[in-house]
């Protein structure tokens, strides 16, 4: 597609409940990342993958959350049990190569508010 | 790790007054240096970035940036501003492999009329 397409745009949710959040990158880009942005806050890495190599996982916050992402295309952000402090906008990127010389295109964001 | 401060977090500003937001970097080795700005209920939108060569960078809707070195600074600038010109901005940094970029945690420049 012409840009990076991430649904739902909002999202509310029980604690506890799971979630799932999806992100269709630009056909093409090898490289998809999500992040979190807090209310009043920076964006805070979580998951980077890369073609077929393994993704990198480092700023996964903790066992609750996951991510798939099928060859170059739609990736799946699932939090489970959430939690209050999970209340944030997740923000999907992507980006033609794996060079850091690429910059990033951002889907709108999934808003997601644990109740 | 490489960290990048933004030391206004917000920035009130009257509109045609120019303006500057400043960041630093932590990293001492090359870096990639980008600015973003958000619109309220948007997404990320790269303004400018700098790679190499001249350290003045150009970016969309009238905006630069300087890279200095020695400083590790990377601070935006626009001559004049516009209503249009309220939104959030993100300066980030990577290095020249793979990692991913660090964002700072942004500065909210107000335009007021």
């Amino acid at each position: 597609g012409a840009g990076v397409s991430q649904s739902p745009s909002n999202k509310v949710t029980e604690k506890g409940k799971d979630v799932e959040l999806r992100c269709d990158p630009i056909s093409g880009h090898t490289a998809l990342y999500w992040y979190r942005q807090r209310l009043g806050q920076g964006l805070e890495f979580l998951i980077y993958f890369q073609g077929n190599s393994a993704p990198d996982k480092s700023g996964l916050p903790s066992d609750r959350f996951s991510a798939e992402r099928t060859g170059e295309s739609v990736s799946t952000l699932t939090i489970q049990r959430t939690q209050q402090e999970d209340s944030a906008v997740y923000l999907c990127a992507s980006r033609r190569g794996g060079g850091g010389n690429y910059g990033y295109t951002f889907g709108s964001g999934t808003r997601l508010t644990v109740v | 790790a490489q960290s990048v401060t933004q030391l206004d977090s917000q920035v009130p500003v009257f509109e045609e007054a120019p303006v500057e937001l400043r960041c630093n970097y932590s990293s001492s080795v090359s870096v990639y240096l980008f600015w973003y700005v958000q619109y309220p209920n948007q997404g990320l939108q790269l303004l400018l970035k700098y790679l190499s060569g001249s350290t003045l960078v150009k970016g969309i809707n009238g905006f630069e940036a300087e890279f200095n070195k020695s400083q590790t600074s990377f601070h935006l600038r626009k001559p004049s501003v516009h209503i249009s010109d309220t939104a959030e901005y993100f300066c980030a940094v990577s290095d020249r492999g793979n990692t991913p970029l660090v964002f700072g945690k942004g500065t909210r420049l107000s335009v007021i009329a």
